[in-house]
């Protein structure tokens, strides 16, 4: 199947601190990229849809200002917290679609956040 | 709104037939889908049926789908110890607004 790759997988950092996480489709392009959170024993609430070329798509709730989506290429979304806190601490899950109309949706390995 | 639920814990012994359900209560579904996710990893899509199909089948898994109840089940059949993880049903209409359901922590006894 198609593979989506994150980086980092796991990433400490200072309160303040502002962390990017890079979400890739490997061998595959995505138009369209979905930034997801999971909090412990949690299931994944979608944050925003990140859409190749043009400004992300934020859930009701996700502050745009606090978390930048960047999706400049169509192998490439990144997502940026800013001025991280310790609230902000979770594992956050990329996914792409290799198809859109077949409904396919590929996910990263996830990144795990902690903000000191 | 959709609304997609599973219950939250599931345990079997090794070797055993382990079943996962899930309803649904979005109608426009065409999309119905499965995923595992291992403890600090990424969700790996596991299989995914139309729904116009009422089943599916691949090496030891079965889907089924009931779409008039909209009732969506996952059989592992020779349940082993490496299936021990959190399963996700998911729905979409045509690959768009995916919902997703509380996952379902499955536990293999030896």
């Amino acid at each position: 199947g198609a593979v989506v790759s994150q980086h980092p997988s796991w990433v400490i950092c200072k309160s303040g601190t502002s962390v990017k996480i890079e979400c890739r489709s490997l061998d595959f392009q995505a138009t369209t990229m979905f930034w997801y959170r999971q909090f412990p024993k949690q299931s994944l609430m979608l944050m925003a849809t990140s859409n190749e070329g043009s400004k992300a798509t934020y859930e009701q709730g996700v502050e745009k200002d606090k978390f930048l989506i960047n999706h400049a290429s169509l192998t490439l979304s990144t997502l940026t917290v800013t001025s991280a806190h310790p609230e902000d601490s979770s594992f956050y899950i990329c996914s792409a679609a290799a198809q859109m109309n077949t409904g396919e949706l590929f996910f990263g390995e996830g990144s795990r956040l902690t903000v000191l | 709104g959709e609304d997609v639920e599973q219950s939250l814990f599931l345990s079997v012994r090794e070797g055993d037939s382990s079943v996962i359900n899930c309803t649904y209560t979005d109608s426009s579904s065409t999309y119905l889908y499965w995923y595992k996710q291992e403890p600090g990893a990424g969700l790996q899509l596991l299989t995914y049926i139309f729904s116009n199909m009422d089943m599916k089948q691949d090496q030891r898994l079965t889907v089924l789908l009931n779409k008039k109840d909209k009732h969506l089940s996952l059989r592992i059949a020779d349940t082993q110890t490496g299936d021990s993880a959190i399963y996700f049903c998911a729905e979409s209409d045509y690959g768009q607004n995916f919902v997703f359901g509380p996952g379902t922590r499955l536990s293999v006894l030896p």
